[in-house]
């Protein structure tokens, strides 16, 4: 079955260490994105990659990694630089930009919680 | 700038009454496209349509229905006959496509409750 996963679905870790978010697409998509969910409010784009070996930031950056090596992993380091990093992490992928328009899909989350 | 805004943060009904979802967005681009999603408790984004903005067909799938009215800048959605399973958190969400990063602006949600 053709999809995305993301692992692990919940996470904790202690303030002041960086973790990594795994988000991997078999669904041979060129794009890969990530959001932020807080409570009540909508999804804010951290990053996105639009091919391979590039990625641009979104509306709240800062504090967040990313790297895109390959065409079908997109992983999100939160850094201890991320003041409020306790948050519902969402990766999705659409087919590319030439395609414009094209509706973006979902993983399952991960849902972080640093103490 | 682009924006979109869903005034409704929660909306209770019970089974079978129909209920809508509103959602105004705001873009200086004349090509663009309108989404809408679901998230149900489980927490992944389902998506349910599409509509770019030179079409503004109304669009109907089963009890799913689409209102989108360039005019008045809106795309709202109805839902006939509700069911419990339609308890979630509906997005809406603008792409504009010149710009044509693929990025997606979303609505801060309505959560729907459909009680028995």
């Amino acid at each position: 079955d053709g999809g995305i996963t993301q692992s692990p679905k919940y996470l904790f870790r202690k303030e002041g260490q960086n973790v990594t978010l795994s988000c991997e697409q078999n669904l041979n998509h060129d794009a890969m994105y990530w959001y932020r969910q807080d409570p009540g409010q909508g999804l804010r784009l951290i990053y996105y990659s639009q091919i391979v070996n590039d990625f641009q930031k979104g509306d709240i950056a800062e504090g967040y990694s990313v790297s895109r090596e390959k065409k079908e992993s997109f992983p999100l380091t939160v850094t201890s630089a991320q003041k409020n990093p306790t948050a519902f992490y969402l990766c999705a992928s659409s087919k590319g930009t030439t395609y414009v328009g094209e509706e973006q899909y979902f993983g399952p989350g991960t849902r972080l919680t640093v103490t | 700038a682009q924006k979109v805004t869903q005034a409704q943060t929660e909306i209770s009904v019970v089974e079978k009454e129909d209920v809508t979802l509103d959602c105004v967005y705001e873009t200086r681009d004349t090509t663009y496209y309108l989404f809408w999603y679901k998230q149900p408790p489980s927490g992944e984004l389902v998506f349910l349509i599409r509509r770019n903005s030179f079409d503004e067909q109304n669009e109907i799938s089963g009890r799913y229905s689409w209102n989108f009215q360039k005019s008045t800048s809106s795309f709202n959605f109805t839902i006939t006959a509700s069911q419990v399973v339609d308890s979630a958190v509906y997005f809406c969400a603008l792409s504009e496509a010149p710009s044509n990063t693929g990025k997606l602006i979303f609505g801060q949600g309505t959560t729907l409750q459909v009680k028995p």
